[in-house]
């Protein structure tokens, strides 16, 4: 079985600084990985996703996640955070043949 | 027009009602899926259908029933509602063999109420 940990439920930055977000998985097998972010009264969008290529993976709007399997962790980054950047982050670990199933999130305030 | 499609977006009921929520797709997706959301508990799956002969539960399915009408329709009932089920809901779609990863692409949501 697999589970899924975001070890901050909200994080605060400034804007201009690094931004991580912290995701541990728990699988028997190495999974694909996925982050999605909401931003209010927004359904889900993909941030980025890990499917055994590279280990460092770049996506959407300056984010990056880098796939450690030793740690059993996929962290989520960006070098500066924007104002935009406010909104709620899930990251999602999948085995195949089965349903994604979702950290509780982490919800990233950017202050100006 | 969205490419997964839930009705109605908003809904307000009383305790006791029977309520349905209806998802589409046109991306030809075999695998379709609904989650509920709640503030602090992130998306959890309450049903998932890998195709039209395919329902599993998910790990909140009590109270809930789910009907795969076609490839593209995915319907989820809640027979008699209650306050608790009171919460955003998403359908979501995949195809691991046709987008090569199991991405999942969701609906806008469905906000439901239950009085």
């Amino acid at each position: 079985a697999q589970s899924v940990t975001q070890l901050d439920s909200h994080v605060s930055v400034s804007e201009g600084t690094p931004v991580l977000l912290r995701c541990n998985y728990s699988s028997s097998y190495s999974p694909s990985l996925f982050w999605y972010v909401q931003h209010p009264n927004k359904g889900l969008q993909l941030l980025l996703k890990y499917t055994s290529a590279a280990t460092l993976v770049k996506g959407i709007n300056g984010f990056e996640a880098e796939f450690k399997k030793s740690e059993t962790s996929f962290h989520l980054t960006k070098p500066s955070a924007h104002m935009s950047d406010a909104a709620e982050y899930f990251c999602a670990p999948n085995q195949a043949g089965t349903a994604l199933i979702f950290g509780k999130g982490t919800t990233l305030s950017v202050s100006s | 027009d969205a490419d997964v499609t839930q009705t109605p977006r908003n809904r307000i009921t009383k305790t006791g009602k029977r309520i349905m929520l209806e998802c589409s797709q046109t991306k030809g997706h075999d695998r379709m899926y609904w989650y509920r959301q709640d503030p602090g508990l992130g998306l959890r799956l309450i049903y998932y259908s890998f195709d039209v002969k395919d329902i599993n539960k998910g790990e909140i399915s009590d109270g809930y029933s789910v009907s795969r009408q076609a490839q593209a329709k995915f319907s989820l009932s809640l027979e008699s509602a209650i306050p608790n089920q009171t919460a955003l809901y998403f359908c979501a779609t995949s195809d691991p063999v046709r987008e090569n990863t199991g991405e999942l692409f969701f609906g806008e949501g469905s906000r439901l109420t239950v009085l």
